[in-house]
């Protein structure tokens, strides 16, 4: 099992462009986040999805857009990037119902100059 | 919504020695309490957990501390070794009998753990 996986692990974008970025899980998880981690403030959740087809909004989703076509694939979204944009992102997932114990992926550092 | 604190921002500890991490909640519907190690560079990893039926749980060298009334929880590593030093997370949630909660996690602001030998 791979687990958790993230790609692209580095990405530096110009100001206004626009990329995805990739969560895939191989666990069958029913559950994945998305989370921004900064300096000082920890983990912050952006977006998340209970299922294939679903998507929520977390505590700052301003910015992002997500998509969950595949159970097993959680994909983020920025239409257009800003430096307040630059972290390093993580994904998540979890089985859900009454078992919450989230696996986490490499993470993914975005720089927006 | 779910607020966290999490104290000291830095800990600095010897060889042998104990280390204490604490942490605060707001909400009082959360019930679920997780610990996460995040070593350089690399995603956080679930050390343990403590659900609110239980006041503590131990895990070999490590073990978590639940005050329900006071909303705080600790986790608390004994004979700590360099190979401990990490940044970690507290986080919190409620989760209810119907699942509308979905597991979101609020995380404190992490500790960086360094262990010196």
């Amino acid at each position: 099992n791979a687990g958790v996986t993230q790609t692209p692990k580095f990405r530096v974008l110009k100001t206004g462009q626009s990329m995805t970025l990739l969560c895939a899980q191989d666990m069958n998880h029913e559950y994945m986040y998305w989370y921004r981690q900064d300096p000082g403030m920890g983990l912050r959740l952006i977006h998340y999805s209970v299922g294939e087809g679903t998507t929520a909004k977390g505590e700052v989703p301003d910015g992002y857009n997500v998509s969950r076509l595949k159970k097993q694939n959680f994909l983020l979204g920025l239409e257009s990037a800003a430096p307040s944009q630059t972290s390093v992102y993580f994904c998540a997932s979890t089985f859900g119902g009454h078992r919450y114990e989230q696996y986490f992926g490499p993470g993914t550092r975005l720089t927006v100059t | 919504g779910e607020n966290v604190e999490q104290h000291p921002s830095t800990l600095s500890v010897q060889e042998g020695d104990s280390a204490v991490i604490k942490c605060t909640y707001s909400d009082s519907a959360s019930n679920y309490f997780p610990w996460y190690k995040q070593e350089l560079g690399k995603g956080p990893q679930l050390i343990i957990d403590i659900r609110s039926n239980v006041g503590e749980k131990k895990d070999q060298r490590i073990a978590v501390t639940l005050n329900k009334t006071a909303k705080h929880f600790s986790l608390h590593i004994t004979e700590t070794q360099p190979e401990d030093s990490a940044v970690y997370f507290c986080a919190a949630t409620p989760i209810n009998a119907g699942g509308t909660s979905y597991g979101k996690l609020t995380f404190g602001q992490g500790t960086i753990l360094t262990v010196h030998p």
